[in-house]
This record gives structure tokens, sequence and C-alpha cells, in this order.
């Protein structure tokens, strides 16, 4: 099984060009995430979706975009890059709504802004 | 809202030595609690998680976690450090009300030195 799978792994981008990362999950999990990993500040939610067709702010959530696609996919937009994004990005699935089960993570996506 | 903090952004202890890393919640509702671990360069996996079944929990490679509500704690132990166990070490939590259960929150991790 493939799991999450994220795409790109590596980017680098300029100060003010757009991306788009993409996350796809194959367990048909109905909830995913995206979060942000910064050197001493854990992971911090950007967006979530609990269901297909829903999204919703996390913690962290101005300058970026997200589209649940469909049950599958959960991408992440970045309009215009700055540094201040410059990150490693997780995707995560769960199989139901938040709750006691467990989130599957992708293996990251390394962006740096210069 | 849910919160998460980890005492000590970096814990060193020896080989054979026992592990404790510290968590503390923050939660309006019953939450559920997680650990998480990553090895470098790689995403997290699930060490072990609360779901109010049983206050004490066992996980995965020896680790077990402790839910104690009186003190809002869910602090991380194993008996005896393994060279292996070398990692960053993540709390997280999430509600089990309709408005707080989708949210997955994190603390900001703790690594974890072993010293032979």
């Amino acid at each position: 099984n493939a799991g999450v799978t994220q795409t790109p792994k590596f980017q680098v981008l300029k100060t003010g060009q757009s991306m788009t990362l993409q996350c796809a999950q194959d367990m048909n999990h109905n909830s995913m995430y995206w979060y942000r990993q910064d050197p001493g500040m854990g992971l911090r939610l950007i967006y979530y979706s609990a269901s297909e067709g829903t999204t919703d702010k996390g913690e962290v959530p101005n300058g970026y975009n997200v589209s649940r696609l469909n049950k599958r996919e959960f991408s992440l937009r970045l309009e215009s890059a700055a540094p201040s994004q410059t990150s490693v990005y997780f995707c995560a699935s769960i199989p139901v709504g938040g709750g006691n089960t467990e989130a599957f993570f992708g293996q990251g996506t390394r962006l740096t802004v210069v | 809202a849910q919160s998460v903090t980890q005492l000590g952004s970096h814990v060193s202890v020896s080989e054979g030595a026992l592990v404790l890393l510290r968590c503390n919640y923050s939660s309006s509702v019953p939450p559920y609690l997680f650990w998480y671990v990553q090895y470098p360069n790689q995403g997290l996996q699930l060490l072990l998680k609360y779901t109010s079944a049983a206050t004490l929990v066992k996980g995965i490679n020896g680790f077990e976690a402790e839910f104690k509500k009186s003190e809002t704690s869910f602090h991380l132990t194993k008996p005896s450090a393994h060279m292996s166990d070398a990692a960053e070490y993540f709390c997280a939590v999430t509600g089990s009300g309709r408005d707080s259960s989708y949210k997955l929150i994190f603390g900001s991790g703790t690594r974890l030195l072993v010293r032979p």
C-alpha cells in the first residue's frame, strides 16, 4: 500500500512564486490535514478537511489555500510564496473525523523560499 | 480549544536509563491523547494513544504513558533506553466533542538523545 503520498519531495521557490503541494491517500480515509514543521515549533496545523467537501482553518492558515479535490486528494496552495513559508510540510489522513484514530503521515515536502 | 505543552525541547539519557518525556494538555472536552515518534527525514508514526479505556497505555518499542486527569498530564516513559530510541517525540491531542474532534494539535516536540 502506498499510504499517504506527497509530491514533490523537495522544492525551491523564489519569493512571489506560486505552487501547489499535492497529497493523496489510498486508504479511503475521511479526514485529511496539512501541517508545517519548523525547528522548535513542532507541527502546526495549517488546514484540515474533516470530510470530502469541507475544509477548515487550523492554527496558521494565512498565506495558504486548500482544495479537497475528492476523497483521496487534498492539495495545499501557496499563492505568493514568502521566505517565512520555508518549512517542511506534512500531509496526514485519519480514517474517520478525528477522535481516537491514528493519523497516517506522508514523507514530507521540504520547501525553501529564497 | 485544545493544546499540548511538552516540557524540554531536548532530553539526554544514557543507554539503559529511564526515559521520561513530559506532556501536559489543555482541553475543554474529554481528550484523546497520542504520542508520535519521528526519525530523521521521515514522517511521524504512532507510538501509543489514550482513548479513555485505560489510564495506563502501552505502546510499541516498550514505551508507555499514563493519563492523569488531575494533573492534565500524559507523560511518556520507557524503563530502559536503547540507542535506537533516539528520535523526536511529539505529544498530540484531539477532542471528543463534535466541534473539536477533527483538529489534531501537536506539541512542540522533544528530541531524545541516547548516550552510549
